[in-house]
């Protein structure tokens, strides 16, 4: 089946700093989802990215689906950004299930 | 905005017991998942179930576990005898086509004592 690994596995920063998480995978894919598990423990949807990049205020993604990787960017960061990213992938091959990885965790502090 | 909604958010319940799970998906939605996470791991799939069948269903997903959807509005998961090593969060997830993006409900906290 396909891996997807995620990097780096914690993120310390202070406030106001920017970030870039990674997301690697190991084939093609149809979806590629980023979410924020905030400390209740819901799933916030960020970005459905299968390709190409896009922005939501102070966080963009991009992914690159043809290198298989995908890359989050977190600006200007704020204590409230706390809390585990997860990147989740739809492999490409008779499946619409959702593979995620073991997710980076970031304390932003302030 | 609609969104997906799971009760109860918590559940506390004896091992052995059955726990029904519900999930009300997005209204125009017809792809429905349920996933899992034990807590401090990833989240994993559970299974998957469009056009009132389950279309795919991970390892974890055996014979005590059930999905059903009773009506045009309700999706639900049971777990018929359960065990300490079901305690987890159960997300509900549902799209509108396959390979879109999948919308998730806040999820229940299942503790088996």
């Amino acid at each position: 089946g396909i891996q997807v690994e995620q990097s780096p596995p914690d993120l310390i920063l202070q406030e106001g700093a920017n970030s870039t998480l990674r997301c690697n995978f190991s084939d093609s894919v149809n979806n590629l989802q980023w979410f924020h598990q905030n400390p209740w423990g819901q799933l916030i949807n960020l970005f459905y990215i299968p390709s190409g990049t896009k922005q939501n205020g102070r966080l963009s993604a991009t992914t690159v689906a043809t290198e298989r990787y995908s890359l989050l960017y977190i600006s200007s960061s704020q204590t409230t950004d706390s809390g585990v990213y997860f990147c989740a992938v739809e492999w490409s091959y008779n499946t619409d299930k959702l593979i995620f990885g073991t997710g980076t965790r970031l304390q932003v502090f302030p | 905005e609609p969104e997906v909604t799971q009760t109860p958010s918590h559940q506390v319940t004896q091992m052995g017991q059955e726990v029904i799970l519900r999930c009300v998906p997005i209204s125009n939605h017809l792809y429905f998942y349920w996933y899992r996470q034990i807590l401090g791991q990833k989240v994993e799939f559970l299974v998957s179930f469009y056009n009132n069948e389950i279309s795919e269903k991970s390892e974890i997903f055996d014979d005590q576990f059930s999905v059903e959807r009773p009506d045009g509005s309700n999706f639900t998961l049971k777990i018929r005898s359960t065990k300490l090593e079901d305690s987890a969060m159960y997300f509900c997830a549902s799209t509108q086509d396959r390979d879109n993006e999948q919308f998730f409900g806040p999820g229940t906290r299942l503790t088996v004592l």
